[in-house]
């Protein structure tokens, strides 16, 4: 199975701020990877595909890049609706693999 | 708008086998696209568990797989997760999806449903 590896873990910001996580496969994984939100309590939000792709209704401030086996997720300035986990996941291959989230908290 | 709804029982005795429908409004699942089980233990990440096709073609986790079976309904509009001889390893909230194409995102997920398994 494909590994997904997160960074950082958690992160701390502020209103405003932009903000960037790392995802990095253990092998390349094409550009068939996306992006979600999780705020506590609720159902996974997708919010990018194909690595680069804003879902319909995201806002702009999200962006995605990478190929390959690098991937990062930016958020422009952020709003406090952003504060949330954040999964990235591949579909390269079965079994589908999630990262192991990055928690974005206030600062 | 397409929506999906879990339900089943909340609490499921070790050994026994965990059961959960996924109920589609919006969209008929004999028209297309993959659905899929996804789970989410109290406070960790998510796992996919497995997905189909409307035509019943399924795809599991191998780490699952001896004890998974997912199925469609296609006249109930429906489809179905079985966990078999489930321990408390596999408490958590349980989410079913679709996906597009068999190569795809989650685009589309139900609200969840927590699995406690406990005597």
């Amino acid at each position: 199975a494909i590994r997904m590896t997160q960074s950082p873990s958690s992160l701390s910001a502020s209103t405003g701020d932009r903000v960037t996580i790392t995802c990095r496969a253990s092998q390349g994984i094409s550009s068939y990877l996306a992006w979600y939100q999780q705020k506590p309590g609720k159902a996974p939000k997708l919010l990018i595909y194909a690595a680069s792709t804003l879902q319909s209704g995201v806002p702009s401030r999200f962006s995605g890049s990478g190929s390959g086996t690098d991937f990062t997720l930016t958020i422009s300035c952020l709003q406090s609706e952003d504060f949330a986990t954040y999964y990235c996941q591949q579909y390269y291959s079965y079994p589908i693999t999630f990262g192991q989230g990055t928690r974005l908290e206030i600062k | 708008q397409v929506q999906l709804q879990e339900s089943g029982p909340g609490l499921v005795k070790p050994s026994e086998t965990l059961s959960l429908t996924c109920a589609v409004s919006g969209y008929s699942i004999s028209s297309g696209y993959y659905w899929g089980w996804i789970r989410q233990p109290p406070g960790k990440g998510l796992e996919w568990i497995g997905s189909i096709y409307h035509s019943g073609s399924t795809y599991y986790n191998p780490s699952l797989k001896s004890r998974v079976t997912i199925s469609v309904d296609t006249s109930k509009n429906q489809f179905s997760l079985k966990l078999s001889s489930v321990t408390a390893a596999d408490t958590a909230v349980y989410y079913c999806a679709r996906l597009r194409v068999i190569r795809d995102a989650f685009d589309i997920w139900g609200q969840g449903t927590m699995v406690t398994v406990s005597s």
